[in-house]
């Protein structure tokens, strides 16, 4: 079964970028896409972007263009999310999500990573 | 973007209480819906997609039906295990959004 490890937890200053690693164990994820997903402290499930890793090109919410960058090495099955201009509300807990395969779930996320905190402060 | 909302926010419910969770769309996403529950400290756990089919080892008091703009999470029979915070989540649309959690706590 494939578990999805992300590294550890970051401190940045605000203005500077983050970089969070995403690492497929046990298995690929080349053709499964796989989503950002950040929860800021005492608040909800809030979707950043995806990637399909064997296409390679990002897909990003909105709100996060222009800041945030998703990039795949294939082969070392590691996914990466890039967040810029950081600012204090980007302190959050941030987690890769892997979309499901199966008939009807194609966008539903069934593999969650641990999760990596990123804390914003000066 | 389409927007997803949650009620209640929280809910009081005893063990044994049959509790209903309900998430609306801003516009219709057809059956294209998941729900995942998510203890503190923890990553969110899939629970159901395509609105109403359980993703497998979910138990079975958990259900999930609706479709278009309104959809409702049903926990038969709650269990301690199952206190947490529930999140909707739409697939219609490529950039994917969540409802913004009902906590279930004891009451």
């Amino acid at each position: 079964q494939v578990q999805l490890v992300q590294s550890g937890a970051e401190v940045k200053n605000p203005g500077s970028s983050v970089k969070v690693s995403c690492k497929a164990s046990g298995g690929t994820f080349s053709s499964y896409p796989i989503s950002w997903v950040r929860q800021a402290p005492g608040h909800g499930l809030e979707w950043m972007g995806g990637i399909i890793p064997i296409y390679g090109t990002g897909d990003y919410a909105q709100k996060f263009q222009g800041r945030v960058t998703i990039t795949t090495d294939e082969s070392t099955n590691i996914v990466y999310m890039d967040l810029s201009s950081l600012r204090f509300e980007d302190t959050a807990v941030y987690y890769c999500a892997r979309e499901c395969s199966g008939g009807g779930c194609f966008g539903a996320f069934d593999i969650w990573g641990q999760g990596t905190v990123v804390t914003v402060s000066s | 973007d389409i927007q997803m909302t949650q009620s209640p926010s929280t809910l009081s419910a005893s063990v044994g209480d049959r509790v209903t969770i309900t998430c609306r769309a801003s516009q219709t996403i057809s059956s294209w819906l998941a729900w995942y529950q998510q203890k503190p400290g923890k990553a969110p756990k899939f629970l159901i997609y395509k609105a109403s089919s359980l993703e497998s080892g979910v138990p079975s008091r958990f259900s999930g039906s609706g479709s278009g703009t309104e959809f409702t999470l049903t926990i038969s029979s709650l269990q301690p295990d199952d206190f947490a915070t529930y999140y909707c989540q739409q697939y219609n649309s490529s950039s994917r959004t969540f409802g913004q959690g009902t906590k279930v706590e004891i009451k």
